[in-house]
């Protein structure tokens, strides 16, 4: 159980093009998503938190404007990467958990922006 | 803010061999999870410990919550090349929002094991 299922695991684009990365709950509900940046060898680092039907919460330093992100259901929340630009490259992770329960990640999406 | 220190960074240990990485965090853990992750993929959950003197144990892996919740250490038993990887602990942090708690992650530690 406790599934969750992050789509594409890689892309590959050009720089001004807009990327979108979902993220589904596959056999649960989630209260709550959350959105994570990694660069290599470093840990991760929160962008985001989304509760269905509200909007997200950014922390700081991360633009809302350029990280879009949409908590349409529960079992679903969509980032996009607006007119992405190299900078923006990045390995890009989900989670999704419920209260009280730990944090269920996705496989991460690979974005590169040539 | 809270944050946590893993230790060591890296460890090479031979097959076989038993392994311990602490996780030291700034304030009171309130709820700590430990993950692993291998390179350019997601986080496998593998344990999350509430109350101090916690232990949980999943087969080789041991994970424990210190009395005054502040240090959490995982210990691996005999350890096998499928133990590889890097491994993150994760503390929850008061979040004032509806919905579950945000977690604060340490920096990592990264496992090889040698055949």
């Amino acid at each position: 159980g406790a599934v969750v299922s992050q789509h594409p695991s890689w892309v590959i684009c050009k720089s001004g093009t807009s990327v979108k990365i979902e993220c589904r709950s596959l056999d649960f509900q989630a209260t709550t998503m959350f959105w994570y940046r990694q660069f290599p060898k470093q840990s991760l680092m929160l962008m985001a938190t989304s509760n269905e039907g509200s909007k997200a919460t950014y922390e700081q330093g991360v633009e809302k404007d350029k990280f879009l992100i949409n908590h349409a259901s529960l079992t679903l929340s969509t980032l996009t990467v607006t007119s992405a630009h190299p900078e923006d490259s990045s390995f890009y992770i989900c989670s999704a958990g419920q209260v009280d329960q730990p944090q269920h990640f996705g496989d991460g999406t690979r974005l590169s922006i040539l | 803010s809270q944050e946590l220190e893993q230790s060591p960074q890296s460890l090479i240990v031979q097959e076989g061999k038993n392994l311990t990485i602490n996780c030291t965090s700034s304030k009171t853990l309130y709820g700590l999870y430990w993950y692993k992750q291998k390179y350019g993929e997601g986080l496998i959950f593998l344990m999350m410990l509430q109350k101090g003197g916690e232990e949980k144990s999943h087969e080789k892996i041991t994970a424990k919550l210190d009395e005054k919740k502040q240090q959490s250490s995982l210990h691996i038993t005999a350890s096998q090349p499928s133990h590889a990887g890097i491994y993150l602990c994760g503390a929850d942090i008061p979040y004032s929002g509806a919905g579950s708690y945000q977690l604060t992650f340490g920096k990592g530690t990264k496992l090889s094991v040698i055949p």
